[in-house]
């Protein structure tokens, strides 16, 4: 079945660190790809998505480029903040009518000042 | 944006007991629902998936009569843990299809904790 695997955490970076979290992902087709971020005790919110190959998913410095080739979907910013620290999962959207999500295991990512 | 109010976001409760939770979206018809849990350090584990008016498919491993689902309207769906029971205790947290053709999201509740002691 498909599935989604992340890098292990935590990832612990100074304040204005380069950021990368592997995401890599096993699917039937080309599935959509997203990131979430989890702060703690909340739910999560999508921080980027891409719906097909070589799209590249951005918003608040993130980034995120669908490979299908290596089937990675890694997640970058060039410069963390203190506030970017949380929980960050990777997760595919199924191909079927139901449309589930599956999600990566999550990576803890905290930034020092 | 569209947003999923999710109640309570903390609840104890005795073992034996039931608990309900609420899972609104405010501003747009959820014709799906999704349900997961999560356990400390973990990632998210889809429990089941419903449908307005219809009965709530469940993962491989889900009791069924233990989590109960129902969603009788597209804009509210419920979780209860029936007879609940210490190793329930998780982050439960809902998402609601947003309606769209080939390119719909997700928007997820904040998730409520439960503790079962």
């Amino acid at each position: 079945g498909d599935s989604v695997t992340q890098m292990e955490g935590p990832v612990t970076l100074s304040e204005e660190a380069f950021l990368t979290i592997n995401c890599t992902y096993t699917a039937t087709g080309y599935p959509s790809l997203f990131w979430y971020v989890q702060y703690p005790g909340e739910g999560l919110q999508l921080l980027l998505k891409a719906t097909k190959a070589d799209d590249k998913g951005s918003n608040k410095g993130f980034e995120a480029t669908y490979r299908k080739e290596t089937t990675s979907f890694h997640l970058e910013k060039g410069s963390v903040q203190v506030s970017d620290s949380a929980v960050y999962f990777c997760a595919l959207r199924v191909i079927d009518l139901v449309g589930k999500l599956i999600f990566g295991q999550g990576t803890t990512l905290q930034v020092k000042p | 944006g569209a947003v999923v109010s999710q109640h309570p976001s903390w609840v104890i409760c005795k073992s034996g007991t039931s608990v309900k939770i609420e899972c609104r979206s405010l501003d747009f018809q959820a014709t799906t629902m999704f349900w997961y849990r999560q356990f400390p350090k973990q990632s998210l584990m889809l429990m089941a998936t419903s449908n307005e008016g219809s009965k709530a498919t469940y993962e491989q491993g889900v009791e069924k009569d233990k989590f109960l689902i129902n969603h009788a309207s597209l804009t509210l769906s419920t979780l209860t843990v029936t007879s609940a029971h210490p190793e329930d205790s998780s982050f439960y947290i809902c998402s609601a299809r947003t309606t769209g053709t080939v390119n719909y999201g997700y928007t997820f509740g904040s998730g409520t904790r439960l503790t079962v002691v």
